[in-house]
């Protein structure tokens, strides 16, 4: 069946230092993917997304590019803030309108 | 707006306590979802719902029930609580379009002691 596999965390950082949390996927066909994020105590809210191959998502400094050819969807920001801190979470849709989750990584963002 | 409203937002049951846990949203949207979060293992998908009156199986379905009598709410049943059963569970919402956002309520705290 469909997967997605996230780097494990948690993933500690400086403020404005770079980011870059891997995302591979496991599926039959074209799907959609999407990162979405977690605040603490909050529930999931999309940060981006993208529908088709070669398709970059972008949204508040975060970027991801849809790899076909390596079947990944990794998030980066050039300069993390510490408000960036959070849980993200890659995931794939396809029939059904299914999403599918990868496990979650935390970023941590030191002042 | 409201978007995906989850109640309770915190319960604890004892084992072999039942409950529902209710998922409400204003946005219109044909597909409804519950999921349960723990450490380590993402979101798992329990069961979900393609249009009022119809529900499905998803990953983890075992002692839980759902039913979805009007379109805009989702319950979620367990009829006899197990420890295994301790997550945070999230009600999500989308269209009929695979490209479109699932939008997620706050999340509902379970501890089943």
């Amino acid at each position: 069946g469909d997967s997605v596999t996230q780097m494990e965390g948690p993933v500690t950082l400086s403020e404005e230092a770079f980011l870059t949390i891997n995302c591979t996927y496991t599926a039959t066909g074209y799907p959609s993917l999407f990162w979405y994020v977690q605040y603490p105590g909050e529930g999931l809210q999309l940060l981006l997304k993208a529908t088709k191959a070669d398709d970059k998502g972008s949204n508040k400094g975060f970027e991801a590019t849809y790899r076909k050819e390596t079947t990944s969807f990794h998030l980066e920001k050039g300069s993390v803030q510490v408000s960036d801190s959070a849980v993200y979470f890659c995931a794939l849709i396809q029939y059904g309108n299914k999403l599918v989750f990868g496990a979650g990584t935390i970023l941590r963002v030191k002042s | 707006n409201a978007g995906v409203t989850q109640t309770p937002k915190f319960r604890v049951l004892k084992t072999g306590q039942s409950m529902t846990l209710l998922c409400a949203q204003d946005m219109n949207h044909e597909y409804m979802y519950w999921y349960r979060q723990d450490p380590g293992m993402g979101l798992r998908l329990i069961h979900y719902s393609v249009g009022e009156g119809t529900t499905a199986k998803g990953e983890v379905p075992d002692g839980y029930n759902v039913s979805r009598l009007k379109k805009q709410n989702f319950l979620l049943g367990l009829e006899s609580a197990a420890p295994s059963q301790t997550s945070v569970y999230f009600c999500a919402s989308s269209q009929q379009n695979r490209n479109t956002e699932a939008f997620f309520g706050q999340g509902t705290r379970l501890t089943v002691v």
